[in-house]
């Protein structure tokens, strides 16, 4: 099985200013045949059903704000939130969909 | 409007067995793909099973596998999480979610979970 692991497990950021989520796969999620990262991005905020933000591991579902954004290949990726705003307060998982699926333990996003 | 929402969950024995359902709407079940995940109290998300939308195809996290059966009963546009041999560790709460048509986009919807809590 891929094993996800995020750093940090929590975060506190001040308003207005960038978070960094990385995720790291135990072996690579790119497939060859499309050159696609099978990686996505899901918010959970408290009380929550998660929701999604990025798959593909850069594509923005719609209706996200364009702070969030996704980034890597291969083995390595993150998230950025460039200007973090109140309502950003969650919990951010990765999640592999390459073979079965597997999420990452989870980044806890505070306001500093 | 597109509605997951979860049923059946509840306070059982370990080793006992519970159903979870879980009542689509908006949509036409048997067009997509579905899964369950699950997050125990406090904890990270757990992927648990899932089905193919033609029901060709069902896997399982090796946590449950051999134990727990996703099913779908497309007629009432209904999918099932048949558990088995419940254990401490499986409380938690059990998400249905829905994989989108678009290749590649996983779950544009979630249910709201519904609770199992494995106690003697």
């Amino acid at each position: 099985d891929i094993v996800m692991t995020q750093s940090p497990d929590s975060l506190a950021v001040s308003l207005g200013e960038r978070a960094t989520i990385n995720c790291k796969s135990s072996r690579s999620v790119l497939y060859s045949s499309n050159n696609k990262n099978y990686l996505a991005w899901f918010q959970q905020k408290p009380g929550q059903s998660p929701k999604l933000l990025i798959y593909w591991a850069s594509t923005r579902e719609s209706g996200v704000p364009d702070r969030f954004s996704g980034s890597g290949s291969g083995t390595d990726f993150t998230l950025t939130i460039s200007s973090l705003q109140a309502e950003d307060v969650a919990i951010y998982y990765c999640q592999q969909y390459f073979s079965t699926w597997t999420f990452g333990q989870g980044t806890k996003v505070e306001i500093k | 409007q597109v509605q997951l929402v979860e049923s059946g969950g509840g306070v059982v024995q370990p080793g006992r067995s519970l159903r979870l359902s879980c009542a689509a709407s908006g949509f036409t079940l048997s067009s997509h793909g579905m899964h369950w995940i699950r997050q125990a109290p406090g904890k990270g998300l757990e992927w648990v099973a899932v089905i193919w939308d033609d029901e060709s195809k069902k896997y399982y996290g090796d946590s449950v596998k051999g134990r727990f059966t996703i099913s779908r009963d497309n007629s009432k546009n209904t999918l099932h999480l048949q558990m088995t041999g419940l254990r401490g560790e499986d409380t938690a709460l059990y998400y249905c979610a829905r994989v989108s048509v678009e290749v590649g986009r996983p779950y544009d919807y979630w249910g709201r979970g519904t609770l199992v809590t494995v106690s003697s």
